[in-house]
């Protein structure tokens, strides 16, 4: 079977670094990507990890290990705007199609 | 630009009806996928086309459900005889074209209940 191991919810203060978890167990592994969904919205694109290390862009960053089947989402300088569910997602045995894990939903306080 | 659209952003039906979700991806994206998903949970894979064909229709869950893209841009996921357990978010997304990395563009979605 194919699945994907996220916390189910974090808190974190504005201002601070948090950081979301994801182990996966797929039949095959294209990449892992991380999307963010506020409440009654569309899951939007964050990032995408094909290679091990970590991928900076702006105030998230993402990394992969690919010998753990692991990757983990970095988001600093958290704002109340980032409260939002995020969800890892992995391209397994296709380029095309995710799977996405059940996401985990960040709560920042003020 | 616009990004991708779906209509009606909300369908209430009864059990035992026949449905139809519309999908208007992104002009120029020729990869058109869509999702299902369920409160608290991740979106789940039903379809996946490459202009008008169904390339991989293996997350459709049973012979109820359908989907076309004739003409190669908008889709229709059809439903037919509704259960209550069908009742979701069905999110469609669309992309450039397909391989590793490339970005899927997400809908709205459609919340379907069935009563």
């Amino acid at each position: 079977g194919q699945s994907l191991e996220q916390p189910s919810e974090v808190t974190a203060v504005e201002g601070a670094i948090v950081q979301i978890n994801c182990t996966y167990q797929t039949s095959g592994f294209y990449g892992l990507s991380w999307y963010q969904q506020h409440d009654g919205g569309a899951p939007t694109f964050l990032s995408y990890n094909a290679l091990d290390g970590l991928e900076e862009t702006g105030r998230f960053s993402s990394f992969l290990s690919r010998s753990d089947s692991y990757g983990y989402l970095l988001l600093q300088e958290l704002q109340m705007k980032d409260s939002a569910s995020y969800f890892c997602a992995v391209f397994g045995d296709s380029s095309y199609k995710l799977i996405f894990g059940s996401g985990t939903r960040l709560l920042v306080r003020p | 630009g616009a990004g991708v659209s779906q209509t009606p952003s909300n369908k209430v039906t009864e059990k035992g009806k026949y449905v139809e979700l519309r999908c208007d991806p992104i002009s120029g994206h020729t990869a058109l996928y869509w999702y299902r998903q369920s409160l608290g949970q991740g979106p789940e894979f039903l379809i996946y086309f490459q202009g008008t064909g169904a390339a991989d229709d293996s997350g459709l869950p049973n012979d109820r459900f359908f989907a076309v893209r004739p003409e190669g841009s908008v889709s229709t996921l059809k439903i037919q005889r509704t259960e209550r357990g069908d009742s979701a978010v069905y999110l469609c997304a669309s992309s450039q074209s397909t391989g590793e990395g490339h970005e899927q563009f997400f809908g709205p979605g459609t919340r379907l209940t069935v009563l």
